[in-house]
This record gives C-alpha cells, structure tokens and sequence, in this order.
C-alpha cells in the first residue's frame, strides 16, 4: 500500500527557507504516469494547492506562489521535495504531500501524507 | 482562478438524515474535474469522489454527488457518527485547481 511521509522542520523564522521531503514507501515514484504534489492547509482555514511535480521532473506551480517555489525529485531516494523562500507568518500551516489520481496538469488528490505543521514565528 | 463557494458553511444533523452540501464554482467545469474531499478532525482530506459522481474505491454508497455547468451537489444519504468531518470541493477544470472553503457536518 502507498504510503507518503513529510519531514522537515517544525518551527521557523521569518524570511528563512522552507524545506521539506516527502518519502514515498510501497511504491515507486517513476512507476505510473502521476504527479506528486504539495497542498498546504493554514490551522483551521480551507485548502491551497502549492504545485505538482511528475517524476521526470516537469513541475507545475499554483501562480500565487510561483516566485518563491521550488519542486524537485529525487527518483533514487524515492522522494520529492519542496523549498519555500523567504517565509513569512503567512506560510504557517499544515503542509501535505500527496499523489495525483491521474496524469494531469490539473488533477485529483487520490494519496496524501499525513501532514506536517510548520510554524513560522520570530 | 475559479473560486469555488461552499454552502453551507455548517450543517448539525442527526443519525440518518440526509445530508445535502453544495459547491458553485466561479466557471463551467466540465463534469469530469469535480471532486469531493473528506476530512476527519487531525487527518488527510480523503478523496470521496471524483469526476462529480463517481465514488472512489472503498467509499460507502451513502455518499453521492451529482451537478453540471457551476453547480454541484454532495450528498449523504443518511448520516453515520463516522461521517462527522469537513467536506470540501475541488476543480481541477482549470490550472491552477482550487478547493472550496469547507462545510463542517456535525451530530445533533
């Protein structure tokens, strides 16, 4: 069974870089024509999507944050990874990887970690 | 971006209602890029279903979705305890996809 896994740090400082990894267990990211994908969720609030990426590599990034975005994959460690630049109190929230349901640019979420908060505070 | 609008914001019903929540999107969508999330306090949101009506493997038959055009509708035919969660909508008609803001279904 699919399994995806966040890591990364808990706390942060404003105008520090986030990064985080997804590790992807009972299966393999270049098996199928998928994306992998992040979507952050602030506490309490509705869902962003963040951006796709599929496993050779092609990305896609939700435009509001594309400036500060960075998607990438490491297909021998079976994980992908996402850097966010100069963070503010504004990228506190719940951050999840998740797995498309098809391969499309736009598409469905049918796999998701379980989540990881990330606190951006001075 | 297509903004997705989520009525009601909450909903209190009790074991065995029907349970109706409706997602307007900005935009047509083509049927085939309308889904529904579930998400359980301190959880993942789970895809429910996708396509506006077809239910994702292990979905229990209570739960339903149907609409067209920038009206869509999820229903649950009759409330489980278990069912208590947020439930979202989500486009992927368009790039970027956006979510709805939620509905929050509560017990009586």
């Amino acid at each position: 069974q699919l399994q995806l896994q966040e890591s990364g740090p808990g706390l942060m400082k404003p105008s520090e870089t986030l990064s985080l990894t997804c590790t992807v267990s009972g299966g393999s990211i270049t098996n199928g024509f998928y994306y992998w994908g992040w979507i952050r969720q602030p506490p309490g609030k509705g869902l962003e999507w963040i951006g796709n990426i599929d496993y050779s590599g092609h990305t896609y990034y939700n435009p509001s944050l594309k400036s500060r975005v960075t998607i990438s994959v490491d297909t021998s460690k079976n994980h992908f990874s996402l850097n966010l630049v100069s963070v503010t109190a504004a990228d506190t929230a719940i951050y999840y990887c998740s797995k498309t349901r098809g391969y499309s640019v736009s598409d469905f979420f049918a796999s998701w970690g379980q989540g990881t908060l990330v606190t951006v505070s001075s | 971006d297509i903004q997705m609008t989520q009525s009601p914001s909450s909903v209190s019903a009790s074991v065995g209602d029907r349970v109706t929540i409706t997602c307007r999107a900005s935009q047509v969508l083509d049927t085939s890029w309308l889904a529904w999330y579930q998400q359980t306090p301190g959880k993942a949101p789970k895809l429910l279903i996708y396509a506006t009506s077809k239910l994702e493997s292990g979905v229990p038959s209570r739960f339903s979705g149907s609409g067209s055009g920038t009206g869509f509708t999820l229903a649950i035919s009759s409330l489980q305890p278990e069912d208590v969660a947020t439930y979202y909508c989500q486009q992927a008609n368009t790039h970027p996809v956006t979510f709805g803001g939620g509905t929050k279904v509560e017990m009586k």
